[in-house]
C-alpha cells in the first residue's frame, strides 16, 4: 500500500506557466512534508518543506499548499523555466528525530521554451 | 560543504554473487539511509542507521544487509544478488536536529545479470 501518492506521473508546461504537482497521503500521523527535486544522473535535493501546522509555504517561485483535512498538498511552480525540468518527489514523515521519510512515486516535469 | 559520496557509481554483478555498495559522508550526521529507486515507486527505504554500530530495517529490507562501522561510512550488502535487485541505489545522511533534511549521494546503478 503506497502511503504517499503523486499525480500526475508526468507533466509538460510551457515556459512562464504555473506547474501544479499534486500529492496525497494516508497516515494522519505524518506532519512534515518535504519536496525533493531530482535532475537526471543526480541524487534528490531538498527544494521546500512544510509542517502540518501551516497551510502555505513560499520560497521564491515555489509554493506549497497544504490541506490537512483532506490529506492533500500541492507544489506550485510559478513562471516555470526550462531549468525546472526535473523529477519532483513529495515525501512525508512524523516530525521527530530519526523519523523515516516515505516518498511518493514522483512527477516528471518538462518545461518547454 | 556537506557531501555524500558513493562507490562504485556503476556495478554489474552476476546472479548469486555478493555485492557491497559503499557510502561516505562528511556531514558528521548521525543518521544514514539506503534507498532504492525504481520507476513508478519513487525512493524506498531499505536500511537506515542512527549512528556507528547501529542498523535498522527499513520498508524493504529483504535480501539486503547493512553495516555502519563508523560515523562516516555506511555499506549496503547483497549477499546473494538477484536480477530483481537491479536498480539505482541512493545513500543519504541526515541530522536529528533542525530541518531533518536528508542529503543524498549521486547514486549507484546496479545491474544484476
Amino acid at each position: 500500500q503506497q502511503q504517499v501518492r503523486q499525480s500526475p506521473q508526468s507533466l509538460t508546461v510551457w515556459e512562464g506557466e504555473t506547474a501544479i504537482l499534486n500529492c496525497s497521503y494516508e497516515n494522519s500521523a505524518f506532519d512534515y512534508f518535504p519536496w525533493y527535486q531530482q535532475f537526471p544522473g543526480e541524487g534528490p535535493a531538498l527544494l521546500i518543506s512544510i509542517l502540518s501546522v501551516s497551510n502555505k509555504k513560499e520560497d521564491g517561485r515555489f509554493t506549497i499548499f497544504f490541506n490537512k483535512r483532506e490529506k492533500k498538498l500541492s507544489l506550485h511552480i510559478a513562471d516555470s523555466q526550462p531549468g525546472d525540468s526535473a523529477t519532483y518527489f513529495c515525501a512525508a514523515s512524523k516530525n521527530n528525530a530519526g523519523a523515516k521519510l516515505t516518498f511518493g512515486g514522483g512527477t516528471r516535469l518538462t518545461v518547454r521554451p | 560543504e556537506a557531501a555524500v559520496t558513493q562507490s562504485p557509481r556503476n556495478k554489474v554483478a552476476v546472479t548469486g554473487g555478493k555485492v557491497t555498495l559503499s557510502c561516505n559522508q562528511t556531514n558528521n550526521h548521525n543518521n544514514m539511509y539506503w534507498y532504492r529507486q525504481d520507476t513508478g515507486h519513487g525512493l524506498r527505504l531499505i536500511h537506515y542507521s542512527y549512528g556507528a554500530g547501529s542498523t535498522e530495517k527499513g520498508d524493504i529490507p529483504d535480501g539486503y544487509k547493512a553495516s555502519r562501522p563508523s560515523q562516516e561510512n555506511f555499506s549496503l550488502i547483497l549477499e546473494l544478488a538477484t536480477p530483481s535487485q537491479t536498480s539505482v541505489y541512493f545513500c543519504a545522511s541526515g541530522d536529528v536536529w533542525g530541518s531533518y533534511e536528508q542529503y543524498f549521494g549521486p547514486g549507484t546503478r546496479l545491474t544484476v545479470l
